[in-house]
């Protein structure tokens, strides 16, 4: 298996834009995250899914983000506009079951300027 | 509340030298237990976990990790350092079957020749 595949791997933007960061989970796994890591907060657990149903979001900082998984080989996060300070590097993880660990992607680093 | 504290932010030790990395958990339910690596520009790699059973786990790369239910803990050691295991570690909680992972702030470990 190829793990979990983010895209891209490096973003860098100007603020106000928009941003999509993709992520293709392993094949069967039923649970996919999406995380958020700084030197200041550390990782951050922004939202998850359970068989492509958003499960909690109560993460998400505020209402310029947003995340979808309209399939279960495919989720995206946006944020629309973005801001310096979502400069971070972003993670997607997926899961099968719960007696398991994570699988993390590479991650998307994310610069706002 | 599930939460999750790691006793420094840097341990640096000489190559062959026994490294030891502290974690203390806090779980109202018997805990899953993790131990992931994180090298530069990479994302989070799984070490070891412990679930049920036996509490002494053994993981990747020689490392190994106990859980003490009395003492909260899930200390992560390897009986000598190589300069390979340079690299960020962070211990994680999560309280049996509920799937979300709690991250403490990470340990970086820097190994000296």
């Amino acid at each position: 298996d190829a793990g979990v595949i983010q895209s891209p791997r490096h973003e860098v933007t100007e603020m106000g834009q928009e941003v999509t960061l993709r992520c293709k989970p392993i094949s069967g796994h039923d649970y996919l995250f999406w995380y958020r890591q700084t030197m200041m907060r550390g990782l951050e657990l922004l939202i998850y899914f359970n068989n492509n149903v958003p499960i909690d979001d109560s993460g998400m900082p505020e209402d310029r983000f947003s995340a979808k998984m309209p399939n279960a080989s495919f989720s995206t996060l946006k944020i629309q506009p973005s801001e310096p300070r979502d400069s971070a590097v972003y993670f997607c993880a997926s899961l099968q079951g719960t007696h398991y660990g994570y699988t993390f992607g590479s991650g998307t680093r994310l610069t706002v300027v | 509340a599930q939460s999750v504290t790691q006793l420094g932010s840097h341990v640096s030790v000489s190559e062959g030298a026994l490294v030891l990395l502290r974690c203390n958990y806090s779980s109202s339910v018997p805990p899953y237990l993790f131990w992931y690596v994180q090298y530069p520009n990479q994302g989070l790699q799984l070490l070891l976990k412990y679930t049920t059973g036996a509490t002494l786990v053994k993981g990747i790369n020689g490392f190994e990790a106990e859980f003490k239910k009395s003492e909260t803990s899930f200390h992560l050691t390897k009986p000598s350092a190589h300069m390979s295991d340079a690299a960020e570690y962070f211990c994680a909680v999560r309280e049996g079957g509920y799937s979300t992972l709690t991250f403490g702030k990470g340990t970086m470990l820097l190994v000296s020749p």
